[in-house]
């Protein structure tokens, strides 16, 4: 059965690094999506990607953060300079997009910030 | 920002008996509802939706109500098994693609043998 994919599963990191987070979507899916788990709270939406460009982001997404398609099969995350609140399970996600259409998700990045 | 909540936090059933969860939103503007299961260091796995023109949908031992008047649905499984064990997530979106998903706080089921 085909999955999204992410890599890597834990990444520790110094505050004010950069880190990128990968996703490998399922292959026909067309739309894209980060959302971040931090523990004990909410799976909360981070961005939302279609053909190329953010389609929606929320409040969590400021400039420290961007995502970009580079090569037509990776989906990418990166945060310019981590903060200690950034630690948090990273779930990528995709879909067919239409309507009933459901997100499959990754397993998630743990990413910790130290 | 308590779009989606879901006021239990855990719930304990017995193998072979029916766990019921619930799930409140408050965003009239959902017309699309989905449930989730995430296993500890996994990501959430699509379990059923329903969308807001329907009010069951069943799949298996999974059966999703939806009372859009109350703002209220509910996953039932029945017969519970002790695999079922998980946290369950309800989500809601507008029904259009490339739409973010609203999560609730999820709830925990454990199933005792």
């Amino acid at each position: 059965e085909p999955e999204v994919t992410q890599t890597p599963s834990h990444q520790v990191t110094q505050m004010g690094q950069e880190v990128i987070l990968r996703c490998v979507p399922i292959s026909n899916h067309l739309y894209f999506y980060w959302y971040r788990q931090i523990l004990g709270q909410k799976v909360e939406f981070l961005v939302s990607f279609y053909n190329n460009e953010i389609s929606e982001k929320s409040e969590i997404f400021d400039d420290q953060f961007s995502v970009e398609r580079p090569d037509g099969s990776n989906f990418t995350l990166k945060i310019r300079s981590t903060k200690l609140e950034d630690s948090a399970m990273y779930f990528c996600a995709s879909e067919t997009g239409g309507r009933d259409t459901e997100a499959f998700f990754g397993q998630g990045t743990r990413l910790t910030v130290v | 920002d308590q779009q989606v909540k879901q006021n239990s936090p855990s719930l304990s059933v017995q193998e072979g008996r029916i766990s019921i969860l619930n799930c409140d939103y408050t965003n009239s503007m959902f017309d699309y509802f989905l449930w989730y299961k995430k296993y500890p260091a996994e990501g959430p796995t699509f379990l059923i939706s329903i969308s807001s023109i329907k009010d069951k949908n069943e799949d298996g031992r999974f059966t999703v109500f939806l009372n859009k008047s109350a703002k209220h649905l509910s996953l039932h499984i029945v017969p519970s098994q002790p695999g079922d064990s998980a946290v369950y997530f309800c989500a809601a979106s507008y029904n259009n693609a490339g739409n973010m998903l609203t999560f609730g706080g999820g709830t925990r089921l454990m199933v005792k043998p």
